[in-house]
């Protein structure tokens, strides 16, 4: 695509439950980023995916958090059994190779536990 | 681990003005990257401006352009001639130059154009 799409664009869930973020990144991209925007907050960085490399897992914030990258294109990020300082806006972004050139971003997730 | 910081939660500036974004950084490398990204209200991030270390000549792009001061480890950005659309949160970033890495952001500058 023209772009980086994220879905859904805004989830609402339950404490306590599972969500699946989607992300399908541009294609040709070999890599793919997964942060988190809490509130007023910069961005954290979570996952990065590098062609068919083991992904760097070192900023996922425990181990309800995990993602995956199925054929080199579309990532899910799956958090397990949300807890409430899990709401935030989750952004993906893809890169050629390291992305030294900046990285193309989609428009985020707003995640929301009630 | 490299840091990056911004100083100025939030700044306004009069339409047609010059408004000027602090970041600094720490680092222990001599090769690495530098940006500058924009995130309006719809919440995409948007590049604005990009710096190689090992350059010295700043960065350039339209009505955006940056003091870049390696000895100093700062990096700020200059809007001229401000427009309302430059209504945005402002992300300063850096990119270490190996072969591995991701972009490390500052908490950014929320800056306001008013009419």
């Amino acid at each position: 695509g023209a772009g980086v799409s994220q879905s859904p664009s805004n989830k609402v869930t339950e404490k306590g439950k599972d969500v699946e973020l989607r992300c399908d990144p541009i294609s040709g991209h070999t890599a793919l980023y997964w942060y988190r925007q809490s509130l007023g907050q910069g961005l954290e960085f979570l996952i990065y995916f590098q062609g068919n490399s083991a992904p760097d897992k070192s900023g996922l914030p425990s181990d309800r958090f995990s993602a995956e990258r199925t054929g080199g294109s579309v990532s899910t990020l799956t958090i397990q059994r949300t807890q409430q300082e899990d709401s935030a806006v989750y952004l993906c972004a893809s890169s050629f190779y390291r992305g030294n050139y900046g990285y193309t971003f989609g428009s985020g997730t707003r995640l929301t536990v009630v | 681990a490299q840091t990056v910081t911004q100083s100025q939660p939030e700044m306004s500036v009069q339409e047609a003005e010059t408004v000027t974004l602090s970041c600094t950084y720490d680092t222990s490398e001599n090769n690495y990257y530098l940006f500058w990204y924009k995130q309006p209200p719809s919440r995409q991030m948007i590049l604005v401006i990009r710096q190689e270390a090992y350059k010295q000549q700043n960065a350039t792009e339209n009505r955006f352009s940056v003091n870049f001061q390696k000895a100093a480890k700062s990096f700020s950005l200059k809007i001229s001639d401000s427009q309302l659309g430059d209504t945005a949160m402002y992300f300063c970033a850096f990119m270490n130059g190996g072969s591995q890495g991701n972009l490390i952001f500052g908490k950014g500058t929320k800056l306001s154009v008013k009419p």
